[in-house]
C-alpha cells in the first residue's frame, strides 16, 4: 500500500523558513515524479512544485518560484519542500502527491497533508 | 497558463439522481484532464485520468468524457459518500492546473 506522510508545518512569522518533509512508502521512490500542492482554508487546490523521479527536472509555480526549493533523497524515500521568504497568502494546508505512473503527472495518492500558518 | 473554468460551482441533488459537472479550458488540453473528489478534512482523490480513464478502486458510477476544451465527469446515480467537492486538472502545459470546483451538496 502507498503511504505518504507529511510532517514540518507549522506557525511563522512572515519572511521565515519552513521544511516541509514527505516520507514515502509502497512503491518503487525513484520511479516516479514527486508533487507538492496547497490549499489555502476555504479555498480550492494550488499546484506548487514537481521533481522527476531522479531529480533532473524540477518545475515550479509562478506563486513560489524563487523563494520554495523542493528536493528529494532517493536513498530515504523522502521528498522536500523548503520554502524560504514565508508570507501569509502561503498559509495553506500542503499535500505531498505521488505522480500516478513513471511519465504522468496525475496525482494519486495524496498525503493527509500538513498545515502551514504565515502570521506575525 | 491554462485556465479551467469548472461549471456550476455547487451542484444540489437527491441520493439516487444523475450529476453532470462541466470543466471547460482556455486552450485546448488535448486528453490530459483528469477529475478528483475532496470530501471535508480529507485529502483529494484521483477519480479519473486522461479524460475517462477510471482511477483504481473508483466505481464504475463515475464517468468522463470530452477532449480538446470541454469536459465532463458524470456520477449516474448519487450514492451518499459522492456528496463533495469535484475539482478538474490539466496536465497538458505547465503549470499544472486546477479548476476552482464544483460542491456537490444534497438537496
Amino acid at each position: 500500500e502507498v503511504q505518504l506522510l507529511e510532517s514540518g508545518g507549522g506557525f511563522v512569522q512572515p519572511g521565515g523558513s519552513l521544511r516541509l518533509s514527505c516520507a514515502a512508502s509502497g512503491f518503487i521512490f525513484h520511479n516516479h515524479a514527486m508533487n507538492w500542492v496547497r490549499q489555502a482554508p476555504g479555498k480550492g487546490l494550488e499546484w506548487v512544485s514537481t521533481i522527476t523521479g531522479g531529480g533532473g527536472s524540477i518545475y515550479y509555480a509562478d506563486s513560489v518560484r524563487g523563494r520554495f526549493t523542493i528536493s528529494r533523497d532517493n536513498s530515504k524515500n523522502t521528498l522536500f519542500l523548503q520554502m524560504n521568504s514565508l508570507r501569509g497568502e502561503d498559509t495553506a494546508v500542503y499535500y505531498c502527491a505521488k505522480s500516478l505512473t513513471t511519465t504522468s503527472n496525475w496525482l494519486d495518492p495524496w498525503g493527509q497533508g500538513t498545515l502551514v500558518i504565515v502570521s506575525s | 497558463e491554462i485556465v479551467l473554468t469548472q461549471s456550476p460551482a455547487t451542484l444540489s441533488l437527491s441520493p439516487g439522481e444523475r450529476a453532470t459537472l462541466s470543466c471547460r479550458a482556455s486552450q485546448s488540453v488535448g486528453s490530459y484532464l483528469g477529475w478528483y473528489q475532496q470530501k471535508p478534512g480529507q485529502a483529494p482523490r484521483l477519480l479519473i485520468y486522461d479524460a475517462s480513464n477510471r482511477a483504481t478502486g473508483i466505481p464504475a458510477r463515475f464517468s468522463g468524457s470530452g477532449s480538446g476544451t470541454d469536459f465532463t465527469l458524470t456520477i449516474s446515480s448519487l450514492e451518499p459518500e459522492d456528496f463533495a467537492v469535484y475539482y478538474c486538472q490539466q496536465r497538458s502545459n505547465w503549470p499544472l492546473t486546477f479548476g476552482g470546483g464544483t460542491k456537490v451538496e444534497i438537496k
